[in-house]
């Protein structure tokens, strides 16, 4: 079981809008920054998201992050048929990173 | 171009040793830190340690601390994850990743270790 919680599934049609959620606790999401990573089928995660909100060059704007309280969302706008990937979210507890179980995203 | 390449599958038995790679490129290799990750089929990453190859400093996830052994050799621009006793659950694919300020924002292509018993 993953100490951060996120749904195991979502779904959408191209061009559509999609949010991802991701619950942790005080210790961590509520104390320190979130990353986001997408997963392509068969290949290493590749970081989406970092400090929360940021993108890493080369990623597209149609994904944003955001965080409040205990909590983080990704969203990814303009929904794209090579979006269909697993998404994890991330945090630092002060002595190690933890991971959240997933989301498989299927674009319908 | 930063660019993290780990060692190929292997397939071993229970009891057996193992040591699996993983070799930087493109960067200065002793200046960041550069951690493990397991992943099982269908599970999220689970971050097992790091290592500082600039000075060799190491720490561990209490959930893998005792069962693994992490090196980094920074002649060969390598770090290492190794196995002195496999065991079936350690079946996995195994993924090194560079830390930066970012987290941990360059992976390598992973390595997948099947053990059978």
């Amino acid at each position: 079981q993953s100490v951060l919680t996120q749904p195991p599934s979502a779904s959408g049609t191209p061009g559509q809008r999609v949010t991802i959620s991701c619950s942790g606790s005080s210790s961590d999401i509520g104390s320190h920054n979130v990353n986001w990573y997408q997963q392509l089928p068969g290949t290493a995660p590749k970081l989406l998201i970092y400090s929360n909100d940021k993108r890493p060059s080369g990623v597209p704007d149609r994904f944003s992050g955001s965080k409040s309280g205990t909590s983080a969302s990704l969203a990814i706008s303009g929904l794209q048929s090579e979006d269909e990937a697993d998404y994890f979210c991330a945090a630092w507890d002060g002595s190690l990173w933890l991971f959240g179980g997933g989301t498989k995203l299927t674009v319908l | 171009e930063v660019q993290l390449v780990q060692s190929g599958a292997e397939v071993k038995k229970s009891g057996e040793s193992l040591k699996i790679s993983c070799k930087s490129f493109g960067y200065g290799f002793d200046t960041y830190w550069m951690a493990w990750l397991r992943q099982m089929p269908g599970k999220g990453p689970e971050w097992m340690g790091i290592i500082y190859p600039g000075d060799s400093d190491t720490r561990y996830s209490p959930s893998f601390e005792g069962q693994v052994t992490i090196s980094a050799d920074k002649s060969l621009n390598t770090a290492y994850l190794q196995w002195s006793s496999l065991k079936a659950s350690d079946t996995a694919t195994y993924y090194c990743a560079r830390e930066s300020t970012k987290g941990m924002d360059v992976w390598g292509q992973g390595t997948t270790v099947t053990v059978s018993s």
